[in-house]
């Protein structure tokens, strides 16, 4: 079984600074995906970033990156000139790479405040 | 994009009664849905895996005889919760995607209160 730990269960960072949501999991699989999901208080649950564990090369998008360090199992997400709209809870999700299910694996969240 | 619509938004119902919940994927097949279920301030908790045309896989813990799962056709799975308890009160999710490995869609959620 795999599981996902998101150790900051609040966060809060000025309008425009950079902050790190860090991410840990656990498992036996050697091929994967991991994902960072943003909730807002609207519920909806927004894919944000996607990393495959065969790449060795972080995703990015836009002013979302992560540190994906696989020895570690580690994959923290980098949010860069951050904007109020980016106040949300934080997701970060693993799911094997098998094709039996596609079942996500989620950490308990952290909750990150953009101050205006 | 992939959309996911999930119907409805927000139920009030009397214990004892049963609701339905909707989960449709619109422009796209959904060979799999999974239904969660998400406590307030809390991660969302994997109840069931839906595959149209067979059974339900669901969690352990989760009683499959209260919280029955239809997955009739390709776009739309259905969740219902029968003889419903102040306890069953929660935030429900659905997702859906189109094949193995393919990303995950997600719909807006339901929140459904029993008084």
């Amino acid at each position: 079984a795999q599981t996902v730990t998101q150790s900051q269960p609040e966060m809060s960072v000025q309008e425009a600074e950079t902050v790190t949501l860090s991410c840990t999991y656990d498992t036996s699989e050697s091929n994967y995906y991991l994902f960072w999901y943003k909730q807002p208080p609207s519920r909806q649950m927004i894919l944000v970033i996607r990393q495959e564990a065969y790449k060795q090369q972080n995703a990015t998008e836009n002013r979302f990156s992560v540190n994906f360090q696989k020895a570690a199992k580690s994959f923290s997400l980098k949010i860069s000139d951050s904007q109020l709209g980016d106040t949300a809870m934080y997701f970060c999700a693993f799911m094997p790479q098998d094709g039996s299910g596609s079942r996500l694996t989620f950490g308990e969240g952290t909750q990150l405040t953009v101050n205006p | 994009g992939a959309v996911v619509s999930q119907h409805p938004s927000r139920v009030i119902c009397k214990s004892g009664t049963s609701v339905k919940i909707e989960c449709r994927s619109l422009d796209f097949q959904a060979t799999t849905m999974f239904w969660y279920r998400q406590f307030p301030k809390k991660s969302l908790m994997l109840m069931a895996t839906s595959n149209e045309g067979s059974k339900a896989t669901y969690e352990q813990g989760v009683e499959k005889d209260k919280f029955l799962i239809n997955h009739a056709s390709l776009t739309l799975s259905t969740l219902t919760v029968t003889s419903a308890h102040p306890e069953d009160s929660s935030f429900y999710i659905c997702s859906a995607r189109q094949g193995n490995n393919s990303p995950l869609h997600f719909g807006n959620g339901t929140r459904l209160t029993v008084t």
